[in-house]
């Protein structure tokens, strides 16, 4: 299940700075749902989106949070103005249908810190 | 709201040692339960899974999981660890929909 891409693997990023994680599905994958795990906490979803579409974003924070899946390229998860708490491992996962068996195929992760 | 509890964040073993992995869930309905090992430096992936019928459930590599749902529990287990099951493993919960909820995992260390 090498298929699911994420870069950069890490990035630090200072205070004030904007995060980009990029996120490729799996072939024929077209759901891609977005976790971050903060130190010793478990996964917590943020946000599934569908080509051009945002389906659930209840769990990203509403300010300075973004994600996008456009119809072309990889997602993105956007982070402006990163602070501290933002230090954390992003987790892309994607599935060919929205999937509610939870078998979802992991990227490897983004591990941002900010400095 | 729903919870997962992963009782143990660090366990030491030796090989061939008795493995068993505490997971514990708050959520009174119908769930769906998952196992997730994630090998140092590799993806999450998934181990095993219950949905319905037995409650002991088989996955790869030897491990199994137990559901008993009077106790809201889906224990990890394994008869004879090896080396390479030197992992972090993860419990998570869904409710028949996407959002999969997920414990804070367990990093299981095993000594040669």
């Amino acid at each position: 299940n090498a298929g699911v891409m994420q870069n950069p693997r890490h990035l630090v990023r200072r205070r004030g700075q904007e995060a980009r994680l990029r996120c490729s599905p799996m072939k024929g994958h077209s759901h891609v749902y977005w976790y971050r795990q903060l130190p010793e906490e478990g996964l917590k979803f943020m946000v599934y989106l569908q080509k051009e579409n945002i389906i659930d974003e209840s769990g990203m924070p509403k300010e300075r949070f973004s994600a996008e899946f456009p119809k072309e390229g990889p997602s993105i998860l956007r982070i402006q103005q990163v602070v501290r708490g933002d230090s954390a491992a992003y987790f892309c996962a994607t599935s060919r249908d929205s999937t509610n068996t939870g078998e979802l195929f992991f990227g490897e992760g983004s591990r941002l810190t900010v400095l | 709201a729903q919870s997962v509890s992963q009782h143990n964040h660090h366990v030491i073993l030796s090989e061939a040692a008795s493995l068993e992995l505490g997971c514990n869930y708050s959520y009174g309905g119908t769930v769906n339960l998952f196992w997730y090992v994630q090998y140092p430096g590799q993806h999450l992936q998934l181990l095993l899974k219950y949905f319905s019928g037995d409650p002991l459930v088989k996955g790869i590599k030897g491990f199994e999981a137990e559901f008993i749902k009077s106790k809201f529990s889906f224990n990890l287990r394994k008869p004879s660890v090896q080396w390479s099951d030197t992992a972090e493993y993860f419990c998570a919960v869904n409710s028949g929909n996407y959002q999969l909820i997920w414990g804070a995992g367990t990093k299981l260390i095993i000594k040669p």
